[in-house]
């Protein structure tokens, strides 16, 4: 069975610009969530979708933002990028289902290193 | 910040000995888990523990939790060079999806 498939994995960009990353979840998993990590804030929660619908969201400004397609594929989109988006981003997919209290494992990508110039 | 917290922030150790490191959380929690990351890279599950269990093993690993003391542990046995990562405890915020990680504890394992 193949894994969480994040692309690009490495990236370059110039303060101003957008960036769109993909994220290709497990089979049969319908919740993809994704994640910021800096050296500086850790782990930060970004959002998470289940059936193209976003359940939850982070604390981050709205250049931030994502989406879900049928397939359960996942796309984020940073607008108008600041040198402080210079991070790795992750995706993780898992089982959970449409009723809350349902948190298991989540299965991760390896990332997409975004770097701002 | 809702962020948790772990202890220590690194820890470097022999092939052999036993690593601990603590997390504490601020959320009630439906249960904690925690990942290892290899440097840069994806993080990988490691063991999950429901509110209602106290202690939990899994081969070299044992994770202990304290839900009145909103703290946790996990302990890797006779480590070997391999276990040198990153590792991180996680808790859903009640009722949603969003995950929250605690700081990290790097762990070096010394051949």
């Amino acid at each position: 069975k193949a894994g969480v498939t994040q692309t690009p994995r490495y990236l370059i960009k110039t303060r101003g610009q957008q960036v769109t990353l993909s994220c290709s979840p497990i089979s049969g998993h319908r919740s993809v969530s994704w994640y910021q990590q800096t050296p500086g804030q850790g782990l930060q929660f970004l959002f998470e979708y289940f059936s193209e619908t976003q359940r939850n969201k982070g604390n981050f400004p709205g250049r931030f933002s994502g989406r879900q397609f049928s397939n359960s594929r996942s796309e984020m989109n940073v607008s108008t990028l600041e040198l402080g988006d210079s991070a790795l981003y992750l995706c993780a997919s898992s089982l959970a289902g449409r009723t809350s209290g349902n948190t298991g494992e989540l299965f991760f990508g390896e990332g997409s290193r975004l770097t701002v110039l | 910040s809702q962020q948790g917290e772990e202890d220590p922030q690194a820890l470097s150790i022999q092939e052999g000995e036993n690593a601990t490191m603590n997390c504490s959380y601020k959320t009630s929690i439906n249960n904690l888990q925690w990942y290892r990351q290899n440097s840069g890279r994806g993080l990988v599950h490691l063991i999950l523990i429901r509110s209602n269990e106290r202690e939990k093993h899994s081969g070299r690993l044992r994770v202990t939790l304290d839900t009145s003391k909103k703290s946790s542990s996990l302990l890797i046995t006779a480590s070997r060079a391999a276990d040198t990562a990153s590792y991180f405890c996680a808790t859903a915020v009640s009722g949603t999806y969003k995950y929250i990680f605690g700081t990290g504890t790097r762990l070096k394992v010394l051949a």
